[in-house]
Formats: C-alpha cells, structure tokens, sequence
C-alpha cells in the first residue's frame, strides 16, 4: 500500500532564508511524486510535478529513489510562500491518474 | 474557462440521514476524482469517475457512491452518515491521462 509521511507539521522560517519541507513515501512500484500548496482562502493546488523536473516559484524537489524521498526546497523564502504544502503520490499509469496519497501537510510560515 | 464548482459549501446533518454533493468540472475535463479531508489530515482518495463510470476506489464502504453525468459533471452520495462522515469533500477535475488536478473549494459536511 502506498503511504507518504511528512514529519514537519509545522514550519517557520525568516524570510531570506533556505526551506526544506521533508517528504518521504513507500511504495512498491515506481511512484509519480507531487507537491501540491494551498494559499490562504484559495485552493488546493499543483506547485509541481517531479516528472516534469521544473522549478516553480523558485521551488524545486527531486526524487531520490534510494532513500524514498522527495522534499521541497527554496534557496530564498519569501513571506507569499507561507501556505500548506501536502506531498502526494501518484500510481503511473493512464488511467491510475488522478488518485493520489496525500501527506498530513506542513504548514510554512515565513517571518518578515 | 470556469474552474471546478461544488455545491453546496456547508451542509449539516445528523446521524442516519443521506447526503448528496455536486461537482461541476472544469470546462473540457472529463475525469472527476473525489476526495475526504478530515480535520488536520491530507485529503484522502474516494473515488473517481471517467465517461460515467467508476474508475478506482479507495478505502472507502459502498455506501458512499457516485455518479458522473453526460456533461462531465458528478455527485457524491453518502448513505447512513456516521459522526466520522464529519469533513471537507473535495471534487478535483482533470482530462483522463493527465496527472494534474484541479480541485474545487470543497464542501464542508458536519453530521451531528
């Protein structure tokens, strides 16, 4: 069964200064891995994808299959990144889209 | 292009009662995912419905059901409502082989 865990239900950081928000997963098969953010009175949504190896917002996140992880990391957070992040991962696979395993969340708070 | 639309935002209920929530997708999507968020937890994965069937289940007894319509558009049915029932339903849209989501603001249940 797949799971992810996301050990930090709580985050709090300066601004100007480096985030890692940790996610790990179990999974058996190869995962499709995602962070998705809420922002406050908005909703859920996609930050990025790890297929796609993109930088979003100035975040980025790799896969390491090794040690099952895939944490969220900016070099320089700003107050707007302060939201909840949730990890989630996918089965691969057409039609196994669509039907993700969330994490519990960690919310990020970015001091001025 | 309209977003992912559910109605209604809040419901109240008590024990025993049913429940039906609508989800209308985004303009051109044609896979509809629920999903339950109780409070402090990630979303968790119901169902999904494709070209008006069911397509994947999670964890979840039957008697919570669905149906998707013609127009893309879907329902979720909750039987017999538990205390445990209590939680945001979130209704995520998406084309069929595409892994990115785009949820709705959710609605809010609380069976008392």
């Amino acid at each position: 069964a797949q799971r992810v865990t996301q050990p930090e239900k709580l985050l709090s950081v300066f601004k100007g200064a480096p985030v890692e928000l940790k996610c790990n997963y179990s999974y058996s098969g190869s995962p499709e891995l995602f962070w998705y953010v809420q922002y406050s009175r908005q909703r859920l949504q996609l930050l990025l994808r790890h297929i796609s190896r993109e930088s979003i917002k100035g975040f980025t996140a790799d896969l390491n299959k090794g040690e099952t992880s895939f944490h969220l990391k900016k070099p320089f957070a700003q107050e707007e990144d302060s939201a909840m992040y949730y990890c989630a991962l996918g089965l691969t696979g057409g039609t196994s889209y669509g039907k993700l395993t969330f994490g519990q969340g960690t919310i990020l708070t970015v001091h001025p | 292009e309209t977003g992912v639309t559910q109605s209604p935002t809040h419901l109240i209920k008590t024990r025993g009662q049913q429940v039906t929530l609508r989800c209308s997708s985004q303009s051109g999507h044609n896979t509809v995912s629920w999903y339950q968020q109780a409070l402090g937890q990630g979303p968790q994965f119901i169902f999904q419905y494709y070209r008006e069937e069911e397509n994947g289940r999670g964890n979840f007894p039957p008697r919570f059901s669905g149906l998707q319509f013609p127009n893309y558009s879907s329902e979720l049915n909750v039987n017999a409502l538990e205390l445990d029932d209590s939680a945001l339903y979130l209704c995520a849209s998406s084309l069929q082989g595409s892994e990115k989501l785009f949820f709705g603001s959710g609605t809010q249940l609380s069976v008392l």
